[in-house]
This record gives structure tokens, sequence and C-alpha cells, in this order.
């Protein structure tokens, strides 16, 4: 299927870990890519490939895969770091050549 | 560093045809893919569809026959039509350089869409 899962909405204590997930059949050919996005900008690349991030994106942010789940981790999480995360994925199964997960709201407390 | 900014209508009627353009400062629109994505209020991301610097296109299949994105490398640009709009194209389109396909050690293919572009609110009325 076309399709990536991601848990709506996480919360997270500040300075603690989070970890979001994202789910789908594409990620089995595909590693995603992660975005942050705060309200009223643009999204931003924060993680894509094995665990690589753009200049600018801190080390506070990285990433695991496995099969067909894929993982954001936010450690010693900021303030700054509440904003809604997308994966994303290119996707071979004929019907959807590129495609975004539905996005996790992240609160920090 | 790569920036994007775009432009187009912000105001249209139903049936009528939504055009975006985008110019790329900073490098050439060689070795990457074009594209342009879409957030409707409230919403997630849409994928629209992207195109090569050489005008090799792909597009999202609920979009097909609406959608049209074509490149103008003379003026390092590329752009985006949406013909017979309806008040369910409302939403903020972003457009966004897309990399080549990278190979992962584990053999998986990866791609990544940076930078985007600002934004631009496009709003459909009846």
């Amino acid at each position: 299927s076309s399709e990536l899962t991601q848990d709506p909405v996480l919360s997270v204590a500040l300075g603690q870990t989070i970890r979001i997930t994202c789910q789908g059949d594409s990620l089995r050919s595909y590693r995603a890519s992660w975005y942050q996005q705060k309200p009223g900008q643009a999204p931003v690349l924060v993680l894509y490939g094995e665990n690589n991030r753009p200049s600018g994106i801190p080390d506070r942010f990285s990433g695991s895969t496995s099969a067909s789940t894929t993982s954001l981790t936010i450690t010693a999480t900021q303030a700054e770091d509440e904003a809604v995360y997308y994966c994303a994925s290119r996707d071979n199964s004929g019907n959807h050549p590129y495609v975004f997960g539905s996005g996790t709201k992240v609160t920090v407390l | 560093q790569v920036q994007l900014q775009q432009w187009g209508a912000g105001l249209l009627k139903s049936a009528e045809t939504l055009s975006l353009t985008c110019t790329v400062y900073g490098g050439s629109l060689s070795d990457y893919y074009w594209t342009w994505i879409r957030q409707p209020p409230g919403k997630g991301l849409e994928w629209l569809g992207e195109s090569s610097h050489s005008g090799v296109t792909d597009y999202n299949p609920s979009l097909k026959t609406r959608v049209t994105i074509s490149v103008d490398k003379s003026k390092n640009q590329f752009s985006l039509r949406l013909t017979s709009v309806t008040a369910a194209d409302t939403a903020v389109y972003y457009c966004a350089r897309t990399s080549k396909t990278a190979i992962a050690a584990d053999g998986k293919g990866v791609v990544w869409l940076d930078p985007w572009g600002q934004g631009s609110l496009v709003t459909v009325s009846s």
C-alpha cells in the first residue's frame, strides 16, 4: 500500500527522550526522510537516509530503521522541538510515487 | 546555499487554473527533481508531483489529469499548473528540491526534499 502511519499526538517532558515512529510497506524498500513543521512555517528536513542530518540540525535528532518501521528519536528534548513531524519516502507500489506520513504532533511539557 | 522563492495568484474561483512558479537561487536545476507539495488548512502534506531538470515528470495519481509541472532552465524556474480547481484545492502550496535516489548501506533507496519554498496560500472560492 502507499500509506505511512504515524501516531497523531505524542508528548514529552522537557529534557527527556521521545521516539516518533512511522510504519509502511514502502519502508521495506526505501528509507524515510523526516520533516519538522512549526505553525505557520514551511517544513524543514531534519533527518534522511541512515542517520544523516542537514547542516544546522542538532545531533539530538537521530534515526533508526527495521523492516517496515522507521523512527525519529529526539534526546534531551528542547521547547523549540515542539512541532509536527512528518516521515516520507518513495513508494514502489506503483500507485503513489512519493508519500508523506500523516504527521505526529509533539508537545513538550 | 540553495533557496527557493515561489509566487502566484492567491485567490481563484472554481473552475479556474492555479498557476505557481518557483525560482531557484544559488544552484541550477540539473541533477535534482523539482517538486510541488500542498497542505490543506489544518491537514497534512500531500505530494503533487515532480519534474526532472530535463522535463521527465511524475504525478500524484489522484491529480494526474489536472496537474502539470514544467521547468524553465533559462530562468532557473519550475512551475505548477492545476486546472479546474475547486474548494478542495484550497491549500498552502510548497515547492521543494528533491534529491536523486541514494542507496543506503542496507540497499534501500532514499530521497529527501530540501530546501523548501516559503509556501503560497491559494484559496478557491465558489
